[in-house]
């Protein structure tokens, strides 16, 4: 599709596992923004990529947070040892832009849905 | 930290009627946008609005930014069971940092 896509759709983890959630962009696209969006709440900011650049990191967390995009496109948000408050939608988005405009016309894939017993 | 407010929380309607959702700040921001949510999906951009005063029309939808770009409305006329949703306001500071999201109205519409 020419959608961003990502998997796994849903995914159940223990408290203390590691997990690993994949971002597809749509293709070409510079910049990749990853969010997390608690129930009932608005999407909020974790990071954003430049091709390969992880230009702001400010929103992680915590340091069992952690974000790459080694070859400017696919991208992988890991997180370590999971705990309840973890639990959430993860959002990634793309754009064609760069930088302060990239906000401006972002293409978000369809989530992530982490639930952690 | 800029902060938006979105009112109201919920709102739940028949078909046909008309309303009006809110989103409010305390700050400036260069640039604001609303974006429409459905279950299970990631949010679309419906409109970026970054002159104090626009309105900008999308069909039945109208956005209007404030003058002193602090708060922004959306007006749907007639509404619309396609119009069901949670609808988002997301701004950014001068410079595009702080882009932030509001917790969003969920719009409910009944045939």
């Amino acid at each position: 599709g020419a959608g961003v896509s990502q998997s796994p759709r849903y995914k159940v983890a223990k408290r203390g596992q590691d997990v690993a959630l994949r971002c597809d962009p749509i293709s070409g696209h510079v910049s990749l923004f990853w969010y997390q969006q608690a129930l009932g709440q608005g999407p909020e900011f974790l990071t954003y990529f430049q091709n390969e650049a992880q230009l702001d990191k400010s929103g992680l967390p915590s340091d069992r947070f952690f974000a790459e995009r080694p070859e400017g496109s696919v991208s992988t948000l890991k997180i370590q040892r999971t705990q309840q408050e973890d639990s959430a939608v993860y959002l990634c988005a793309s754009s064609p832009l760069l930088g302060a405009f990239a906000r401006n016309e972002q293409f978000f894939g369809p989530g992530t849905r982490l639930t952690v017993l | 930290t800029q902060l938006l407010e979105q009112s109201p929380q919920f709102l739940s309607i028949q078909e046909g009627e008309n309303l009006t959702v809110y989103c409010n700040s305390s700050s400036v921001f260069s640039s604001l946008q609303w974006y429409r949510q459905e279950p299970g999906e990631g949010p679309v951009l419906l409109v970026t609005v970054v002159t104090g005063g626009e309105v900008k029309k999308l069909k039945r939808l109208t956005f209007q930014f404030g003058d002193a770009r602090k708060d922004s409305s959306l007006h749907i006329t007639a509404a619309q069971p396609g119009d069901t949703g949670l609808y988002l306001c997301a701004g950014a500071g001068n410079y595009g940092q702080n882009f932030v999201f509001g917790p969003g109205t969920r719009l409910s519409v009944l045939p």
